[in-house]
């Protein structure tokens, strides 16, 4: 089975700067890996995904995450943090289910706090 | 506008009361899933449908049932709710081809309270 670990379930940055978001996955097959943000009181929305195309993915509102095999990692940056970027965050494997579709299989979260 | 739309947003009730949160979507999409979410352990599936009369458990079926007679729509049903099902609830719905990625577009969720 697939899985994604997020290292520190909180992190907490000042505005401008760097912002790192941890992601490690484990698959057996090449994976489609997703990040997903989470604004307080609303549904996920994708920031970017993997699909085995480029490995350096550019998402919306300037995130991006770099594929790293050799590390199984997919970790999230953005160069310079604003107060909006304060959600929370999940990674995401996709296993392919048969006749279609896919299953998503979350990690645990990690919730940014972005201080003045 | 495409999007999942989810009905109730919120809800308290008691154990036992049976209950259904409905959820919809006006992308034609064949996939769709529901998910829970608690914190501490992210998002984890319930069921998940592959298209109309077809559906199959996920990673924690046990006290839902799920329908699929239309494509469009995909309620999930709770018959005896318990405490333990407290949690946000979260539909989401997919193309399912390769070249989008298997992206899921999810609604806006539904937080369930059982007393």
């Amino acid at each position: 089975a697939q899985s994604v670990t997020q290292l520190g379930s909180h992190v907490s940055v000042s505005e401008g700067a760097l912002v790192l978001l941890r992601c490690n996955y484990s698959s057996s097959v090449p994976p489609y890996l997703f990040w997903y943000v989470q604004y307080p009181n609303q549904g996920l929305q994708l920031l970017l995904k993997y699909t085995s195309a480029a490995t350096l993915v550019k998402g919306i509102n300037g995130f991006e995450a770099e594929f790293k095999k050799s590390e199984t990692s997919f970790h999230l940056t953005k160069p310079s943090a604003h107060m909006s970027d304060a959600a929370e965050y999940f990674c995401a494997v996709s296993d392919i289910l048969t006749g279609g579709g896919n299953k998503l299989t979350f990690g645990t979260g990690t919730q940014l706090k972005v201080e003045l | 506008e495409a999007q999942v739309t989810q009905n109730p947003r919120y809800l308290i009730t008691v154990t036992g009361k049976k209950l259904t949160v409905t959820c919809s979507q006006n992308m034609n999409h064949e996939y769709m899933s529901w998910y829970r979410q608690d914190p501490g352990l992210g998002l984890r599936q319930i069921y998940y449908s592959m298209n109309v009369e077809v559906t199959d458990k996920g990673d924690v079926p046990e006290g839902y049932k799920v329908s699929r007679k239309e494509k469009r729509n995909f309620p999930l049903i709770l018959e005896s709710p318990s405490p333990n099902q407290t949690s946000l609830y979260f539909c989401a719905s997919s193309l399912g081809q390769v070249d989008r990625g298997y992206e899921q577009y999810f609604g806006p969720g539904t937080r369930l309270t059982v007393t």
